[in-house]
This record gives structure tokens, C-alpha cells and sequence, in this order.
């Protein structure tokens, strides 16, 4: 069974400094990878994705991710952080050639200080 | 474009009483989830559609949970009767493409928080 591990619960940083949300996972088959963010009192919103191709995945507002297989790992990046980027991460996985099925791990918050 | 629509957004119960979320997808859209998203988890898929007909309902607590997707458009879930733990944030998502279709990304809505009594 696949399964998410978010390392992290909390992550307190401050403005412009960098930071990396971790994430690892677990399937026993090839898997898509995605990360979605959270801000208070709204949906998810999806930052980016692993479908396949180049390991390095750029997405929304700066962020990026890097598939490593032999790692199991699909870790988020941001090399400066802004206030607004304060919300909840969730990473999420899902087998290839399933009907779409997301597992999502428990979250990560993201907190940016002045 | 208009996102996808949840109503409501709150509601409080009495235990063993029922509730009923509704959920508006984007327009187009042939998939459609609900998730239930307890305090301090990432969400937890309940029930998937492709258009009216149900893809994926294994997680769904058959013995109280229940929804449908009349003519493939609008949705509904239903809990009867609510139990103290059904207490969460209830998340619908659409989908343009076919169930399994990764390109296609999931749009979420704001999502419905129950909370039981």
C-alpha cells in the first residue's frame, strides 16, 4: 500500500531566508508525485507535479521540487521565502495507471516571519 | 472561470442527527472527488465520480455516508446519522479529464467544516 511521510509538522522561517519541506514515500509501484498548498479557510491549490521526465520540477510562486527515486524523496524548495507563502503543504502520491487516487500526507506548516 | 462551489462552508449537529453537503463542480468537468479532511491530516478520498457513474467509493463508510451525482453535474453527501469522529473538513474536487488522467489536475473547493456535538 502507498503511503506519505511529511517529516516535518512544523517549519518556522524567516522572510527571504530559504527553506525545504520534506517528503518521502512508499509504493511498491512507479508513482506520480505532487505537492498542493493550503491557506487558511481555503481548498488546496496545486504548487506542482512529478508526471515523469527531468527530476527537477518548477511550479507556482517559486517553488520547486526534486524526484529521487533511490530516495524515495520528492522534496519541496524555495530559495526565499515571503510572508504570504505562510500556509499548509501537503504532498501527495499516487500510482501510475490507477483511476487517480491521491494519498496525502499529514501536512506541513509553513510559518514566515518577519 | 468560476472555481468550484461548496455549500455550506460551516454547519454544526447533534450527534446522530443528519447533514447533507453540496458541491458545484467547474463546468466541463467529468470527475469529480469528495475527501474528508480531519484536524491535523491531509485529506482522505471518500468517493470518486466519472460523470454520474462512481469510479472509487471503497473508503466511503457505506453503513452512513452516501452521494450522488445526478445527470454528472452537481453533487451531493450525505451523512445519516453523524457520529462525534465525523467531525472534519469535508473537500470536493473536479477534474476535467478521465479518472486516472494525471495531466488533468484536481481543482479544489473550500471545502464544508462539520463539526458533531
Amino acid at each position: 500500500a502507498q503511503s506519505v511521510t511529511q517529516l516535518d509538522s512544523q517549519v518556522p522561517v524567516f522572510e527571504e531566508a530559504p527553506v525545504e519541506l520534506r517528503c518521502n514515500y512508499s509504493s511498491s509501484v512507479s508513482v506520480y508525485l505532487f505537492w498542493y498548498v493550503q491557506y487558511p479557510n481555503q481548498g488546496l491549490q496545486l504548487l506542482l507535479k512529478y508526471l515523469s521526465g527531468s527530476t527537477l520540477v518548477k511550479g507556482i510562486n517559486g517553488f520547486e521540487a526534486e524526484f529521487n527515486k533511490s530516495q524515495t524523496s520528492f522534496h519541496l524548495r524555495k530559495p526565499s521565502v515571503h510572508i504570504s507563502d505562510t500556509a499548509e503543504y501537503f504532498c501527495a502520491v499516487s500510482e501510475t495507471g490507477s483511476q487517480g487516487n491521491l494519498i496525502f500526507g499529514k501536512g506541513t506548516k509553513l510559518s514566515v516571519k518577519p | 472561470e468560476a472555481g468550484v462551489a461548496q455549500s455550506p462552508r460551516y454547519k454544526i449537529i447533534e450527534k446522530r442527527q443528519s447533514v447533507a453537503f453540496w458541491c458545484n463542480p467547474i463546468s466541463g468537468h467529468a470527475t469529480l472527488y469528495w475527501y474528508q479532511q480531519i484536524l491535523g491530516q491531509g485529506p482522505k478520498l471518500l468517493i470518486q465520480f466519472q460523470n454520474n457513474g462512481v469510479v472509487d467509493d471503497s473508503q466511503l463508510p457505506k453503513d452512513r455516508f452516501s452521494a450522488e451525482r445526478l445527470k454528472g453535474v452537481d453533487s451531493t453527501l450525505k451523512i445519516q446519522p453523524a457520529k462525534l469522529e465525523d467531525s472534519a473538513v469535508y473537500l470536493c474536487a473536479s477534474s476535467p479529464g478521465l479518472a486516472g488522467l494525471f495531466r488533468n489536475e484536481q481543482f479544489f473547493g473550500p471545502g464544508t467544516r462539520l463539526t458533531v456535538l
